[in-house]
């Protein structure tokens, strides 16, 4: 079963600084992994997703992921915060993989609410 | 493109009563999705239709909840003699077969008093 953990359920950075939210995941096959933002009253944003291709992957708003398989992680990072970067961050696994005909459902990790600070 | 539109963004109701929620998905998205989110919680997979055809039902909904997407266009979420666990926000999202993205509607929150 796939499953993914989010290590902190709250970061908290300085405008202009980096931003790392981390992840790791659990797959029985080569995931299908994303991350989703979503801003207080608002829906659910794709930030970035990852599908076999390569192992660094670019997002929307600056940000970037690298897939590692040998230590099942897939850690969001940003070189810069914004003020605008606050909300809460969703790492995301699927169950339809490259040759499974599955639903698709995705599974969900608890969060991580990022804060910047001026 | 518009987008997944859900309505209503909120329902408020009391213990007992039945409520029903509608989602249009992006219009040439065959797969549609539900899922639930409860407060400092991800969002839960309830159940999803590719067209018509509902696929899949997580164990999380109980007898008291249906959907339907009866012309493979938008779909109906449907709980009977709500409780108060069954206040959430509900999401829909949709997508393409051969995509895993999905696309997330803004939701419909009910509060049960």
């Amino acid at each position: 079963a796939q499953s993914v953990t989010q290590l902190d359920s709250h970061v908290s950075v300085s405008e202009g600084t980096p931003v790392l939210l981390r992840c790791n995941y659990s797959s029985s096959y080569s995931p299908s992994l994303f991350w989703y933002v979503q801003h207080p009253n608002k829906g659910l944003q794709l930030l970035l997703k990852y599908t076999s291709a390569a192992t660094l992957v670019k997002g929307i708003n600056g940000f970037e992921a690298e897939f590692k398989k040998s230590e099942t992680s897939f850690h969001l990072t940003k070189p810069s915060a914004h003020m605008s970067d606050a909300a809460e961050y969703f790492c995301v696994v699927s169950d339809q993989a490259e040759g499974y005909n599955q639903g698709g459902k995705l599974i969900f990790g608890q969060g991580t609410e990022l804060s910047v600070k001026p | 493109d518009t987008g997944v539109s859900q309505d209503p963004r909120h329902k408020i109701t009391k213990r007992g009563q039945n409520v029903t929620f509608r989602c249009d998905p992006i219009s040439e998205h065959n797969r549609l999705y539900w899922y639930r989110q409860t407060l400092g919680q991800g969002p839960e997979f309830l159940t999803y239709f590719q067209n018509e055809a509902q696929l899949e039902k997580s164990r999380l909904l109980s007898d008291r909840f249906s959907a339907e997407r009866p012309k493979g266009s938008f779909s109906t979420l449907e709980i009977q003699r709500t409780e108060q666990g069954d206040s959430a926000m509900y999401l829909c999202a949709s997508s393409l077969e051969t995509s895993g993205e999905q696309f997330f509607g803004p939701g419909t929150r009910l509060t049960v008093l």
